[in-house]
């Protein structure tokens, strides 16, 4: 079974500022997604960024980029100049590439991050 | 606006109970899956069906039961309610299987049992 890890309940940092969030997994399988999902005090569930783990090149959208180490099988999301409307829980998510059984999500336990204006 | 629509936002009721949870995915999409998101037990998945059928259970209770219809819309059915199914329950919906496509996200239902 795939499990993920985040290690940080909480972080806080000061608007403008760079923050890296990490993300350990566990898992047997070659071909897989992980994501980064993020839920604000709305509760809606946001999909931030994707990676594919048969792509070497790290996933960027705007100012989120993906550290992801196959190998470590570590995947950390850092935010470059963050703005409050990024406060929220970041989730971490990992999921199996086939057709056999279920296309389930795993998700880590969340890290709360905030921005202080 | 992600495009997935679930139905209603709060449902407030009491033990042994039986509420209908509803979702209908993103147009295009023949996927639905159902997770629960509790402070004890995070995001969990639930169940998978695709174009009608089940594809896949996870730590779904026998107390529970889901069923997609032909129009592809989901309904999540939780029975003899007790005060440990309070939580949010989310539905997100993708294009197939296989994990090509991300999964989206409706605004969840937050299920309070009193």
């Amino acid at each position: 079974a795939q499990t993920v890890t985040q290690s940080q309940p909480e972080m806080s940092v000061q608007e403008a500022e760079t923050v890296t969030l990490s993300c350990t997994y566990d898992t047997s399988e070659s071909n897989y997604y992980l994501f980064w999902y993020k839920q604000p005090p709305s509760r809606q569930m946001i999909l931030v960024i994707r990676q594919e783990a048969y792509k070497q090149q790290n996933a960027t959208e705007n100012r989120f980029s993906v550290n992801f180490q196959k190998a470590a099988k570590s995947f950390s999301l850092k935010i470059s100049d963050s703005q409050l409307g990024d406060t929220a829980m970041y989730f971490c998510a990992f999921m199996k590439h086939g057709f056999q059984g279920a296309q389930k999500l795993v998700f880590g336990q969340g890290t709360r991050l905030t921005i202080n204006p | 606006d992600s495009g997935v629509t679930q139905t209603p936002k709060h449902l407030i009721t009491a033990t042994g109970q039986r509420v209908t949870l509803r979702c209908s995915p993103r147009s295009g999409d023949l996927s639905v899956y159902w997770y629960q998101q509790s402070l004890d037990q995070g995001l969990q998945f639930l169940i998978q069906y695709y174009n009608g059928e089940e594809r896949a259970k996870g730590n779904i209770l026998e107390r529970f039961s889901a069923q997609q219809f032909p129009d592809l819309h989901s309904e999540l059915n939780l029975s003899s309610l007790e005060l440990g199914d309070s939580a949010l329950y989310f539905c997100a919906s993708s294009v197939g299987i296989g994990g090509t496509q991300p999964q989206h996200f409706g605004d969840g239902t937050r299920l309070s049992i009193l």
